[in-house]
């Protein structure tokens, strides 16, 4: 299996517009969860999807975030409208089954300037 | 709610020296806990994890961790380190049969000098 792919690796972004990062899970796996990364405040839970059903989003930061999971291979994370503070790099993970370990994309580093 | 503290930002190590990174947990329910290394511009990978059992546990790379329940602690060790083991460590804490999500350290910057 490929693992976990995430894209785009980089973006680069003006203030104001809409951002969307992508995840494919690993085939198999039913939980798919993002996270931020910076380095003010480390890995962050954003949200989760338990077979594609958003379980807990009390992660994400503001109405401007937004993730969907339209079916068990694919899911957005979508920033609208995108602030420099958003800035940071977005990973993607996916497990097969609970209190397993989660296996993590490459990430996707956002700058939005 | 759970927190994961690793109270060392970065360390300094000489090849072929041992290795011990910290991490405290707090969390009322059973833990499960992991440990992740993450290269430069790479996502996280797992070392090693803890769920029940045992509390010294092997993982890949040469790696060992050890689970006290009294000391709320899941410290990371490795007998001899190679130049190759400079990155970013992670110790992370789930709920065994709970909400799903991991919560993270901030992690420790491992740095190995010649």
């Amino acid at each position: 299996d490929a693992g976990v792919i995430q894209s785009p690796r980089h973006e680069v972004t003006e203030m104001g517009q809409e951002v969307t990062l992508r995840c494919k899970p690993i085939s198999g796996h039913n939980s798919l969860f993002w996270y931020r990364q910076t380095m003010m405040r480390g890995l962050e839970l954003l949200i989760y999807f338990n077979n594609n059903v958003p379980i807990d989003d009390s992660g994400m930061p503001e109405d401007r975030f937004s993730a969907k999971m339209p079916n068990a291979s694919f899911s957005t994370l979508k920033i609208q409208p995108s602030e420099p503070r958003d800035s940071a790099v977005y990973f993607c993970a996916s497990k097969d089954r609970p209190n397993t370990e989660a296996f993590f994309g490459q990430g996707t580093r956002l700058t939005v300037v | 709610a759970q927190s994961v503290t690793q109270p060392d930002i970065h360390i300094t190590v000489s090849e072929g020296a041992s290795l011990e990174l910290r991490c405290n947990y707090s969390y009322g329910a059973t833990p499960y806990l992991f440990w992740y290394v993450q290269s430069p511009g790479q996502g996280l990978q797992l070392l090693l994890k803890y769920f029940s059992g045992d509390t010294l546990v092997q993982g890949i790379k040469g790696f060992e961790a050890e689970f006290k329940r009294s000391q709320s602690s899941f410290n990371l060790r490795k007998p001899s380190v190679h130049w190759s083991d400079a990155a970013e460590y992670f110790c992370a804490v789930g709920d065994l049969g709970g909400a799903d999500g991991l919560t993270f350290g901030k992690g420790t910057h491992l740095i190995i000098q010649p």
